[in-house]
């Protein structure tokens, strides 16, 4: 069966660090591979997707990059973090090809920037 | 980005059927529309979907209106469980599932 790993779970990390949020599929080939943050109090925003390796499009302006240099890795990055990029990040995944799959999310990540 | 509306609370008795509606009175023909729920600090848990007939499963029935303009997510014997926030979404045709802010839904005792 297929699973979504995503990690860590809780993070606390200084204005003008760096950031690197890890996500991996298994049981599964070419997933589709999706980044999402959600801000205290609010919805889910989309960051970034993929199709496929080295595929990213990217939802909005920000301070946050992806990459994905495997099949089933997603990578959430950025150089210097800003307050504002506190908040719960979710990778998710869907099957390709089809569009009624079902989105399956990971456990998130809780990050704090202070 | 999101396509859909939805009231931004709701409260439902233990016990009684829950109905929470959507307005996604933008949606395309071949665009799907799926319902989530998350409970604080999880990732959102896939409840249910449909493209123009109504769907059941053994959580949730989702009614959607012959224009598809609107839909009606029913968990028919809402428990304090089911307290969360419910996400109804349009699945556009390139991939991207857009969340709105979504209903809170607190079941009382």
């Amino acid at each position: 069966s297929q699973t979504i790993h995503q990690w860590p779970a809780t993070l606390v990390q200084p204005v003008g660090s760096p950031l690197s949020l890890e996500c991996t599929v298994e049981g599964t080939s070419n997933p589709n591979l999706y980044w999402y943050r959600q801000a205290a109090g609010r919805g889910l925003q989309l960051l970034f997707y993929s199709v496929g390796i080295g595929q990213i499009s990217s939802e909005v302006p920000q301070n946050l990059s992806a990459s994905r240099p495997q099949d089933r890795q997603f990578i959430l990055s950025s150089k210097k973090l800003l307050l504002s990029d506190s908040g719960f990040y979710l990778c998710a995944w869907t099957e390709p090809g089809r569009i009624n799959e079902k989105l399956f999310f990971g456990s998130g990540t809780q990050l704090s920037v202070l | 980005d999101a396509k859909t509306t939805q009231p931004p609370s709701m409260d439902c008795a233990e016990g009684r059927a829950a109905n929470l509606p959507c307005n996604h009175s933008t949606i395309s023909g071949n665009e799907y529309v799926y319902w989530y729920r998350q409970i604080h600090s999880q990732g959102p848990q896939y409840i249910i979907h449909g493209l123009k007939n109504n769907e059941t499963n053994e959580m949730a029935s989702l009614i959607i209106t012959e224009d598809r303009k609107s839909s009606t997510l029913i968990l028919p014997h809402a428990t304090l469980r089911d307290t969360a926030v419910y996400y109804c979404i349009v699945r556009v045709v390139s991939n991207q599932f857009y969340f709105g802010t979504g209903t809170s839904l607190t079941v009382i005792p």
